[in-house]
């Protein structure tokens, strides 16, 4: 089944302890992204990845960081979680820019 | 890309259609619209999208200005399980110059359909 996964669903932590969320893709899409979705803000985009070795910011990547080694994955960092970071976390992929986005199912993450 | 406008809200009755509005004044020649959903906290999920002619799926209608500065999304028969966020987004097709990879979602319109 053609699918994005991330991991883990929930995850609660401590602010300055360092986290990585998984994403993965099983469709052979160039195109990868995470999103953050806060109350009231809607879906911001914090980095994308065009392709392996190609990454950029998107409008909120302060406190982020990522990863594209290779084609399936997109792993986020936080290297230093802090509270504002709280928040429910999104990773997609498609094909390139004229092919729907797939999305995950979400990590809620709580930052203490 | 190109930002859109969306109303924050709308109300639907069952069985009558839901016609979403987007503005999307400053999009460019090689921009789609695209349409996604989003139920509760769950994952977006596509919809529909077009470039500038009309189009229908199994799911919804799209329809697109002539000089493309707006469209509006159509469920025919709106039921309660199509209460949702409605996001509204420009992306560039392919993979020219001109295509950051940025995608600006914006808030959507939260469509709630009433029995």
């Amino acid at each position: 089944e053609a699918q994005v996964t991330q991991n883990p669903r929930y995850l609660i932590t401590v602010t300055g302890k360092k986290l990585t969320v998984t994403c993965s893709q099983n469709m052979n899409h160039e195109y990868m992204s995470w999103y953050r979705q806060d109350p009231g803000l809607g879906l911001r985009q914090i980095y994308y990845s065009m392709n392996v070795e190609v990454t950029d910011k998107g409008d909120v990547p302060e406190g982020y960081k990522v990863s594209r080694k290779e084609k399936r994955n997109f792993p986020l960092i936080l290297e230093s979680p802090s509270p504002n970071q709280t928040s429910l976390y999104f990773c997609a992929s498609s094909f390139g820019g004229r092919s729907p986005l797939h999305f995950g199912n979400g990590t809620r993450l709580t930052v203490t | 890309d190109a930002k859109t406008t969306q109303p924050p809200s709308m109300d639907c009755a069952e069985g009558r259609a839901a016609n979403l509005p987007c503005n999307h004044s400053t999009i460019s020649g090689n921009e789609y619209v695209y349409w996604y959903r989003q139920i509760h906290s769950q994952g977006p999920q596509y919809i529909i999208h077009g470039l500038k002619n009309n189009e229908t799926n199994e799911m919804a209608s799209l329809i697109i200005t002539e000089d493309r500065k707006s469209s509006t999304l159509i469920l025919p028969h709106a039921t309660l399980r199509d209460t949702a966020v409605y996001y509204c987004i420009v992306r560039v097709g392919g993979w020219g110059s001109g295509n950051t990879g940025k995608l600006i979602f914006g808030q959507g319109t939260t469509l709630q359909v009433k029995p």
